[in-house]
């Protein structure tokens, strides 16, 4: 079973709505990230939660870490085009060691005009 | 500045061929990595390297060999890979392998193998 379940899988918003993303552990997270992909392209880093309730906002992206540490959202507040891609979630899961980050299967969004 | 960038964009190489990926980063970065993205499917780890040493290989073919010449630079050597290995290769390094240090991302190389 995947570790970091995402949902939903795809969203398609027509411009200016609001969009929420849910990226669920059954672990408790360490460290959460963000993450956005534009199809064939590198990952570009939107924001790290680590405090159980911790919540970051970048122009209108909102992301939260819920108090129990395993479950975040991601949401964003009046869409735009440039907002489409896949969206990733990150995580180690483990307490000690090296860096794995596993990652859900993303979210891809599609922004209507 | 959390540039890292990676060559060659684009590749295609047939099963007997030999070729290198290359990665580099100037942000004084000791951790790198390197990931395997399939079409549609999340990036999957395949090695770490932790001050030049390798950390992590998640049980990859030998046919891949990574080697970090030194602290900016990662390479992923290719040897007679199989056309299931085709996919977008991501490098990515981060301050150290602590899990709150954010990896920064390549914009990938894509492979394809005939």
């Amino acid at each position: 079973s995947q570790e970091l379940e995402q949902s939903p899988q795809s969203l398609i918003v027509q411009e200016g709505k609001n969009l929420t993303i849910n990226c669920t552990s059954s672990k408790t997270l360490y460290g959460l990230y963000w993450y956005k992909q534009k199809y064939g392209e590198g990952l570009i880093f939107l924001m790290m939660l680590q405090k159980g309730g911790e919540e970051k906002s970048h122009e209108k992206i909102t992301a939260k870490l819920d108090e129990k540490k395993q479950q975040s959202s991601l949401h964003i507040t009046a869409s735009q085009p440039s907002h489409a891609g896949i969206y990733l979630c990150g995580a180690d899961l483990r307490l000690q060691g090296a860096q794995k980050l596993v990652f859900g299967q993303g979210t891809r969004l599609t922004i209507n005009p | 500045d959390t540039e890292v960038t990676q060559t060659p964009k684009h590749l295609v190489m047939g099963m007997t061929n030999k070729k290198s990926l290359k990665c580099e980063q100037h942000m004084g970065h000791r951790a790198m990595y390197w990931y395997k993205q399939k079409a549609k499917k999340p990036p999957e780890l395949m090695f770490v390297y932790s001050y030049e040493k390798l950390s992590i290989n998640e049980s990859v073919p030998s046919r891949f060999s990574p080697e970090c010449p030194n602290s900016s630079l990662l390479n992923l050597h290719l040897h007679a890979l199989q056309p299931e290995d085709s996919a977008l290769y991501l490098c990515a390094s981060s301050q150290t392998v602590t899990s709150t240090d954010t990896q920064y991302f390549g914009p990938g190389t894509r492979l394809t193998v005939l």
